[in-house]
């Protein structure tokens, strides 16, 4: 059965650095998801990408985020200057169409800022 | 303000009866409302998705309910077994927005 894969399972990085979280959607997906739950606190939204551009995203999802659709089958999510607050598990999504459809997540990266 | 809350203590259950998980929210009118199950430190899991002009939807041991006048959705499981134990996510989507909104989850615990 076809799987979301996500790259690196665990990273650990110093505050201020840069970050980048890699998934692999569903080939057959349209719609892209990025996600990230705090320890003990709810699955919050980030941001959704189809058709090569963003089309939602979070007041989470400031200019230190960034999305990318590299090629044809890697999504990934790039974190400018991390802070100690960004410490979460980090959740990638992929669904046939919008959000009317059921989402299939990835395995999670777990993100530590030190 | 908008809400989604589920019920934030453990449920506790034995073996081979049935679970019921509440989802009520505020300040929504959502188009859908699915469920996940979550796993500790592992991605959600979808399991169902229901549609505001829905009542009832079932898959095998799993029924969910959606009363929009309530503004609440039920779970249940039927003839719960051990591996049912998890905790499980209510997410809706409001009508307009196409961003799934998670709660907080409520964590079933089967006892054999």
């Amino acid at each position: 059965e076809p799987e979301v894969t996500q790259t690196p399972s665990h990273q650990v990085t110093q505050m201020g650095q840069e970050v980048i979280l890699r998934c692999v959607p569903i080939s057959n997906h349209l719609y892209f998801y990025w996600y990230r739950q705090i320890l003990g606190q709810k699955v919050e939204f980030l941001v959704s990408f189809y058709n090569n551009e963003i089309s939602e995203k979070s007041e989470i999802f400031d200019d230190q985020f960034s999305v990318e659709r590299p090629d044809g089958s890697n999504f990934t999510l790039k974190i400018r200057s991390t802070k100690l607050e960004d410490s979460a598990m980090y959740f990638c999504a992929s669904s046939v169409g919008g959000s009317s459809y059921e989402q299939y997540f990835g395995p999670g990266t777990r993100l530590t800022v030190t | 303000s908008q809400k989604i809350e589920q019920n934030s203590e453990a449920l506790n259950i034995q073996e081979g009866k049935t679970a019921t998980l509440t989802c009520n929210y505020t300040n929504y009118s959502p188009a859908y409302l699915q469920w996940y199950r979550q796993d500790p430190g592992r991605g959600p899991v979808f399991l169902l998705l229901i549609r505001e002009n829905e009542k009832e939807k079932r898959k095998e041991r799993l029924k969910v309910t959606f009363d929009t006048t309530l503004k609440q959705s039920l779970f249940h499981i039927t003839a719960s077994q051990p591996a049912d134990s998890a905790t499980y996510l209510c997410a809706l989507r409001n009508s307009g927005y196409s961003t799934l909104t998670f709660g907080k989850g409520t964590m079933l615990l089967v006892s054999p």
